[in-house]
């Protein structure tokens, strides 16, 4: 059974380029979470989605950035025209239908870089 | 505002001895926390989790304890072993919040051999 599937693993972008981000969730699992790391500090919520529907996106910036987890196909978080303070490793977690909490298994993370 | 502080980046331990990290918080709605594990280049590892109703819990090596009144949790791990090197991250999970994990700055632990 594969783990969260996250590429690409490192992702290089200049000025105002877009950068896509790629999440393949865990067989089962239809809650996908998008979590951001900048560099000395802990993980901070973007974003909670199911299959089709975003759930809460209170953590993610109102502007440029967007994501969605379509009914086939992984998650994709978009980030258009980027600037250097997006330059974060990127982290994208899934869990099951929930009875009550599940933990939340993680991908190995997307190292983006902004030139 | 952080609401889920690990206020010692770094402790150094004996190999064979007791690790302990510490986690507060600040949010009364917390009522799921979870400690993860985090090698360098690779994505968190969940380790134990704790429900609000208990005060301990425990699996093999790992025991966590929950003082709900002080607002504070404790990550134990004993013995410590090399392989236990790594950043230990302290999360909380709110009853109202969707299940979206709010993590602390996390603890870089280095197990001496």
């Amino acid at each position: 059974n594969a783990g969260v599937m996250q590429n690409p693993r490192h992702l290089v972008r200049r000025r105002g380029q877009e950068a896509r981000l790629r999440c393949s969730p865990m067989k089962g699992h239809s809650h996908v979470y998008w979590y951001r790391q900048l560099p000395e500090e802990g993980l901070k919520f973007m974003v909670y989605l199911q299959k089709e529907n975003i759930i809460d996106e209170s953590g993610m910036p109102k502007e440029r950035f967007s994501a969605e987890f379509p009914k086939e196909g992984p998650s994709i978080l978009r980030i258009q025209q980027v600037v250097r303070g997006d330059s974060a490793a990127y982290f994208c977690a899934s869990s099951p239908e929930r009875e009550m909490y599940n933990e939340q298994f993680f991908g190995p993370g997307t190292r983006l870089t902004v030139l | 505002d952080q609401q889920v502080k690990q206020n010692s980046p770094s402790l150094s331990v004996q190999e064979g001895r007791i690790s302990i990290l510490n986690c507060d918080y600040t949010n009364s709605m917390f009522d799921y926390f979870l400690w993860y594990k985090k090698y360098p280049a690779e994505g968190p590892t969940f380790l134990i989790s704790i429900s609000s109703i208990k005060d301990k819990n425990e699996d093999g090596r790992f025991t966590v304890f929950l003082n709900k009144s002080a607002k504070h949790l404790s990550l134990h791990i004993v013995p410590s072993q090399p392989g236990d090197s790594a950043v230990y991250f302290c999360a909380a999970i709110s009853n109202f919040g969707n299940e979206k994990l709010t993590f602390g700055t996390g603890t870089r632990l280095t197990i001496i051999p």
